[in-house]
């Protein structure tokens, strides 16, 4: 069955402190996406990004950057030197392609919970 | 930039009540779902539609709610008789296709009381 998971609850760091966020991910399927979102405390999810699963380049984003391992099914995310503005939920979601086709229905990880102090 | 909206963004309403929760999904977009996040926990899938009909639901999709697409626009989701267990954030999202990024909407917080 499908699943992710985010080990890690909450982690807090001093401002400009690397963090990376982990996320492992459970499927049967060879075709997949998987995805980041961002929580901030206003509520809405925003979109960080989509990597499918033929793609295991790394990717950086500013000071964002991703390491998508799919020996140990992980989708790591890291932020460099990070900001009080990062201070967030951030979930990681897995995205199947199944028997029935692909409604691309995300299934979210449980969340981490990120403060970032000045 | 596109994007999917939400109204209303906080409602509050009694138990046994029903509730239209209503959704505007970026323009071009196929798929359209509803998720759902409970206060502290994580987002949960709800249901999908894609050409006019339901794709997927979760075992949370119940008989009492349901979705329509009344017109071109807009994408509603509605509990018939709510519950307390009902009050949570509930997100509308669309994407272009399957497997293509998921945008969501700002969400609707219900309070059932």
């Amino acid at each position: 069955a499908q699943k992710v998971t985010q080990a890690q609850t909450e982690i807090s760091v001093v401002e400009k402190e690397d963090v990376t966020l982990d996320c492992v991910y459970e499927t049967r399927d060879t075709t997949y996406y998987l995805f980041w979102y961002k929580q901030p405390p206003s509520g809405e999810l925003v979109f960080l990004i989509r990597r499918n699963s033929f793609d295991e380049q790394n990717e950086i984003s500013g000071r964002y950057s991703w390491n998508f391992q799919k020996s140990t099914s992980s989708f790591n995310f890291t932020i460099t030197a990070s900001q009080v503005v990062d201070s967030a939920v951030y979930f990681c979601a897995l995205s199947e392609v199944g028997w029935a086709g692909n409604t691309g229905k995300l299934i979210f990880g449980q969340g981490t919970t990120l403060q970032v102090k000045p | 930039e596109p994007e999917v909206t939400q109204t209303p963004s906080h409602q509050v309403t009694q138990m046994g009540q029903e509730v239209i929760l209503r959704c505007v999904p970026i323009s071009n977009h196929l798929y359209f779902y509803w998720y759902r996040q409970i206060l502290g926990q994580k987002v949960e899938f709800l249901v999908s539609f894609y050409n006019n009909e339901i794709s997927e639901k979760s075992e949370i999709f119940d008989d009492q709610f349901s979705v329509e697409r009344p017109d071109g626009s807009n994408f509603t989701l509605k509990i018939r008789s709510t519950k307390l267990e009902d009050s949570a954030m509930y997100f509308c999202a669309s994407g272009g296709t399957a497997g293509n990024t998921i945008y969501f909407g700002e969400g609707s917080w219900l309070t059932v009381v």
